[in-house]
C-alpha cells in the first residue's frame, strides 16, 4: 500500500502526559499536512511542511503542540501535557503541489482520560 | 472570513433514489474545490477537484458540479455501500495559505 499511513491508529493517555504521532507521505509528495477533527465536523487545519519547512501554523496550535519533519520524509506531531480538549482524531495528508488534492491517512484516535 | 456551509447535515435515501448535496462557500476567490467521503472511524477519501465554475466530473454514481457561490454533489440510483459522510473543502485564493477549509460534512444513509 503505498497511501499516507499513521501511527499509532489509537493512543489512550492520562491528562498531563505527553503524546507524539507519526505520520509518513506518499513518497513523492514533498507537502505534509495535520488536521485535528472531532465529532460531527469536518478536519479543522493544524499545520503544514513543505519539504522540511514548517510553512504556516494554526492559532489552534497552542505552544503544547510541535511538530517536525526531519529530512521532509515523515512527520511527527507531539502534545504535550494533554488536556481533555485535545481529544480528537488527527488527521494526516500529503500532496504534491499546493492546488493539488490532499490525500489523508486513516488519523490517530486520541482519548484524554 | 472563509467559510464553507454543507446542506443537508443527514439525508436518509432508499437505494435507487437520486438526490443532491449542498456545498456553498465563502472564499475570497477560490482556487479549488474538493469532495471527500468518510467511512466512520476513517480518513477521507478523494473524490473531485473543481477548479472553474461550470466545471462537471463524475465518478461512477457520483457527479460534482460547480458555480460561483456553490458545488453540488448528485448521485444517482445510489447503493448502500454509498453510504458514508461526504465532506467538500475549498483552497482560497490567499496565497499565503494553503489549508483546506472544510464543512461539516453532509451524513447520508441508503437503505436497501
Amino acid at each position: 500500500d503505498t497511501g499516507v499511513s499513521q501511527d499509532p491508529r489509537h493512543k489512550i493517555t492520562k491528562r498531563g502526559q505527553n503524546v507524539t504521532f507519526r505520520c509518513d507521505p506518499i513518497s513523492e509528495h514533498n507537502r505534509l499536512y495535520w488536521y485535528r477533527q472531532t465529532l460531527g465536523q469536518g478536519p479543522e487545519f493544524l499545520t503544514y511542511f513543505q519539504n522540511e519547512a514548517q510553512l504556516e501554523k494554526s492559532r489552534l496550535l497552542s505552544d503544547r503542540f510541535s511538530a517536525e519533519r526531519p529530512k521532509g520524509s515523515f512527520s511527527t506531531l507531539e502534545i504535550q501535557r494533554t488536556e481533555q480538549g485535545d481529544s480528537a482524531m488527527y488527521l494526516c495528508a500529503s500532496s504534491v503541489n499546493r492546488e493539488d488534492e490532499q490525500y489523508f491517512g486513516p488519523g490517530t484516535r486520541l482519548t484524554v482520560t | 472570513e472563509d467559510q464553507v456551509t454543507q446542506s443537508p447535515e443527514a439525508l436518509r435515501l432508499q437505494e435507487g433514489e437520486s438526490s443532491s448535496l449542498n456545498c456553498s462557500y465563502t472564499v475570497s476567490g477560490l482556487r479549488g474545490l474538493f469532495w471527500y467521503r468518510q467511512d466512520p472511524g476513517k480518513g477521507p477519501e478523494f473524490l473531485f477537484t473543481l477548479y472553474s465554475a461550470g466545471e462537471e466530473k463524475e465518478k461512477e454514481r457520483l457527479k460534482a458540479t460547480l458555480t460561483k457561490k456553490e458545488s453540488f454533489l448528485h448521485i444517482t440510483a445510489p447503493k448502500p455501500e454509498d453510504s458514508a459522510t461526504y465532506l467538500c473543502a475549498v483552497l482560497s485564493s490567499n496565497y499565503n495559505t494553503d489549508k483546506l477549509i472544510f464543512g461539516t460534512g453532509t451524513r447520508l444513509q441508503v437503505f436497501p
